[in-house]
C-alpha cells in the first residue's frame, strides 16, 4: 500500500499571502495525483488532479505541481473561505490512498 | 446538476449491520463508477471499495473484504454499502463519491455526496 505523507500537519498564514502545502508519495505514483479541500462539516471537494489540472470551477489561485513522489499544492493570495483541510490522494495504484491532511488556519 | 443525495444518520449497537444509500442524479449513471469513503471522527479519508454502476463489478480494500458489499440499482440510480459485524471503531461519517471519468475507472473523485454519520454504540 503506497503511504501518503503531508506537511505540515497545521499551517498557519494570513488573508492575503500564499499558502504551500506538501504531499509525498513512499513510491511513484507518476502524476495520478488529487488534492482535494474540507471544510467543517462539509463533504470534501475537487480541487485538482492529474497534479496540476484544476477541476471545473476551481480557482487560478490554486495550482499543482509535482511528479512521482513529490507534489506541491499552492495557493496564492488566500481568501478567507481556503482555511480548510486539504488531502491529496494517489489513483496510481490499488488500495487508492489519502495523505492525513493539512490543516490550512488564518494566522 | 451531478448530485448524490445519501441517507440520513444511523445508530447502530455493536455486531450489526448497516446499509447506507446514495442517490445520483443529473448525469447517466451507468456511465461513472461510485467509491466509497469513510472518515472517522476527527481524522482523515479511508477509501473502502469501489462498485461500477455498469455491471456490478466491485472492488475492495482487503481491510474490509468479507465485511462489506457494495451494490446498486440502476432502475432507481442508487448505489447501497452495506458494513456488517459493526465494531465501535467503525463509527464514522461514510461518503459515497462519484468517479471523475466516465466509461472507466479513475478514482478521481468528483463529486461526493454529503455524508452520512453512522454511529456504533451499545
Amino acid at each position: 500500500e503506497i503511504v501518503m505523507t503531508q506537511s505540515p500537519a497545521t499551517l498557519s498564514v494570513s488573508p492575503g499571502e500564499r499558502a504551500t502545502l506538501s504531499c509525498r508519495a513512499s513510491q511513484s505514483v507518476s502524476s495520478n495525483l488529487a488534492w482535494y479541500q474540507q471544510k467543517p462539516g462539509q463533504a470534501p471537494r475537487l480541487l485538482i488532479y492529474g497534479a496540476s489540472t484544476r477541476a471545473t470551477g476551481i480557482p487560478a489561485r490554486f495550482s499543482g505541481s509535482g511528479f512521482g513522489t513529490e507534489f506541491t499544492l499552492s495557493i496564492s493570495s488566500l481568501q478567507s473561505e481556503d482555511f480548510a483541510v486539504y488531502y491529496c490522494q494517489q489513483y496510481n495504484n490499488w488500495p487508492y490512498t489519502f495523505g492525513q491532511g493539512t490543516k490550512l488556519e488564518i494566522k | 446538476q451531478v448530485q448524490l443525495v445519501q441517507s440520513e444518520a444511523e445508530v447502530k449497537k455493536p455486531g450489526a449491520s448497516m446499509k447506507v444509500s446514495c442517490k445520483a442524479s443529473g448525469y447517466t449513471f451507468t456511465s461513472y463508477g461510485i467509491s466509497w469513503v469513510r472518515q472517522a471522527p476527527g481524522q482523515g479519508l479511508e477509501w473502502m471499495g469501489w462498485i461500477s454502476a455498469y455491471n456490478g463489478n466491485t472492488h475492495y480494500t482487503q481491510k474490509f473484504q468479507g465485511r462489506v458489499t457494495m451494490t446498486r440499482d440502476t432502475s432507481t440510480t442508487t448505489a447501497y454499502m452495506e458494513l456488517r459485524s459493526l465494531r465501535s471503531d467503525d463509527t464514522a461519517v461514510y461518503y459515497c463519491a462519484r468517479d471523475r471519468c466516465s466509461g472507466g475507472s479513475c478514482h478521481i473523485f468528483d463529486p461526493w455526496g454529503q455524508g452520512t454519520l453512522v454511529t456504533v454504540s451499545s
